[in-house]
């Protein structure tokens, strides 16, 4: 099956600015993830919804992050305005349910200047 | 809060050589417990996983984990290491309860088997 696909791979940005990442899950898992995992520390959930809804955003920066998953398919993460700490990878997960084992992408690199 | 304990963060070992890495985990309710793999270039993997029943649970190429509930623990073993067993490994755990459901993972081991 194919796995979880995630864009882009690295991104560079100036702190201030905006960016934005893009997962596409497996094909039928209804729970979708975003982790953060800083170098030297494992993920970290940012958010996770069931099919197009949120069940957990409670480690979501919501000042400055905001993510959707419109249609319960693929989702989108932003960061606005970006802050030098924000520099990390930022990994999308998918699973048939929140019980079951999650499936990871290849994750996108930010790094903020 | 919950929370997941990696006992080292770099081991290295030669070829043969048995492996044990140690997971310990803050949680007093439910809990499934999950090894990842992640290989250099490559995306986490899933190792082998504990939901319920034998604690002593087998996974891919020759790991298995025991899951001991007195300890908290969820240590991860291979009797014999190979080079391509180098990687960084991640214990996790779901926490859940009351609607609330989480995977929460260590910071991880990494893992450097030399020739």
């Amino acid at each position: 099956e194919a796995g979880v696909a995630q864009s882009p791979r690295y991104k560079i940005i100036e702190k201030r600015q905006s960016v934005a990442f893009w997962c596409n899950p497996i094909s039928g898992h209804a729970t979708l993830y975003w982790y953060q995992q800083i170098l030297g520390q494992g993920p970290k959930l940012l958010i996770q919804f069931q099919n197009n809804g949120v069940v957990d955003d409670s480690q979501l920066p919501k000042d400055r992050f905001s993510a959707e998953r419109l249609k319960g398919v693929d989702s989108t993460l932003k960061i606005q305005p970006a802050k030098l700490e924000d520099s990390a990878v930022y990994l999308c997960a998918s699973s048939l349910s929140r019980d079951q084992p999650q499936h990871f992408g290849d994750g996108t690199r930010l790094s903020i200047l | 809060a919950q929370s997941v304990s990696q006992h080292n963060h770099h081991v290295i070992l030669s070829e043969a050589a048995s492996l044990e890495l140690g997971c310990n985990y803050s949680y007093g309710g439910t809990v499934n417990l999950f090894w990842y793999v992640q290989y250099p270039g490559q995306h986490l993997q899933l190792l082998l996983k504990y939901f319920s029943g034998d604690p002593l649970v087998k996974g891919i190429k020759g790991f298995e984990a025991e899951f001991i509930k007195s300890k908290f623990s969820f240590n991860l073993r291979k009797p014999s290491v190979q080079w391509s067993d180098t990687a960084e490994y991640f214990c996790a755990v779901n926490v859940r309860g009351g609607g609330y459901n989480k995977l929460i993972f260590g910071a991880g081991t990494r893992l450097a088997v030399h020739p």
